[in-house]
């Protein structure tokens, strides 16, 4: 158990909507990085959050947004959803402020579906 | 860039057979490695990690040795069992907490 939480589970989408997935971190763990999962491939790092401030991101376009909250939860939002945004979208929280020896905590993730 | 190349799947394995899932990396300077572990219908679990040259992970049975002059990171167990079936992610990481993962390689233990 992990105590990573993601919601929702599931959600399905049209092109062209927007959707807010939510993560709620374990508590202590200052840093949250999100992730996308296409089927068939491994997660791609879409950015991370320190103590509110985003602290690095992938190659992922401006659509793609976060915020952290001081509550150690955290939200990703996507404007203007196309098909390919289609995946499962990960949480992973840890405790550290950047070191790679951090281990980082997954969530179950958010499984989007954008018709 | 980094990145991280692992064998394809799906491999499929006799209860007890040994098992070894190829991984091997490119980076520019001493990456932490990983092994991630998704079981069906759940979320990624950190298996085991090395943070420098040389250094064994290991964990429930499984382990990888950090080989620096083969840039290499392979999993290894002696005898899996039906419950290890699940997905493998060899991942790294470099200075910051983003982790770059392998496209996974599903692994499937007959009874």
């Amino acid at each position: 158990e992990t105590g990573v939480t993601q919601s929702p589970t599931h959600l399905i989408k049209t092109r062209g909507q927007q959707v807010t997935l939510r993560c709620s971190s374990q508590s202590g763990h200052n840093t949250v990085s999100w992730y996308q999962q296409a089927l068939g491939q491994g997660p791609q790092f879409i950015f991370q959050y320190y103590r509110e401030e985003e602290n690095g991101r992938g190659n992922f376009p401006p659509r793609f947004s976060g915020l952290q909250f001081p509550n150690y939860s955290s939200e990703l939002n996507v404007n203007a959803l196309e098909l390919d945004d289609s995946a499962l979208y990960l949480c992973a929280s840890s405790d550290g402020s950047g070191r790679s020896t951090d281990t980082q905590y997954f969530g179950p993730g958010t499984r989007l579906t954008v018709l | 860039g980094n990145s991280v190349t692992q064998m394809e799947g799906p491999v499929t394995l006799s209860e007890e057979a040994f098992l070894t899932i190829n991984c091997t990396y490119t980076a520019t300077g001493y990456p932490s490695l990983f092994w991630y572990v998704q079981y069906p219908g759940e979320g990624l679990q950190l298996l085991l990690k090395a943070t420098k040259a040389d250094d064994k992970g290991s964990n429930k049975g499984f382990e990888a040795t950090y080989r620096k002059e083969t840039t290499s990171f392979h999993l290894e167990k002696g005898s899996v069992q039906v419950s290890d079936s699940a997905v493998y992610f060899c991942a790294l990481s470099e200075g910051d907490d983003k982790i770059i993962f392998g496209k996974g390689t599903r692994l499937h233990i007959l009874p």
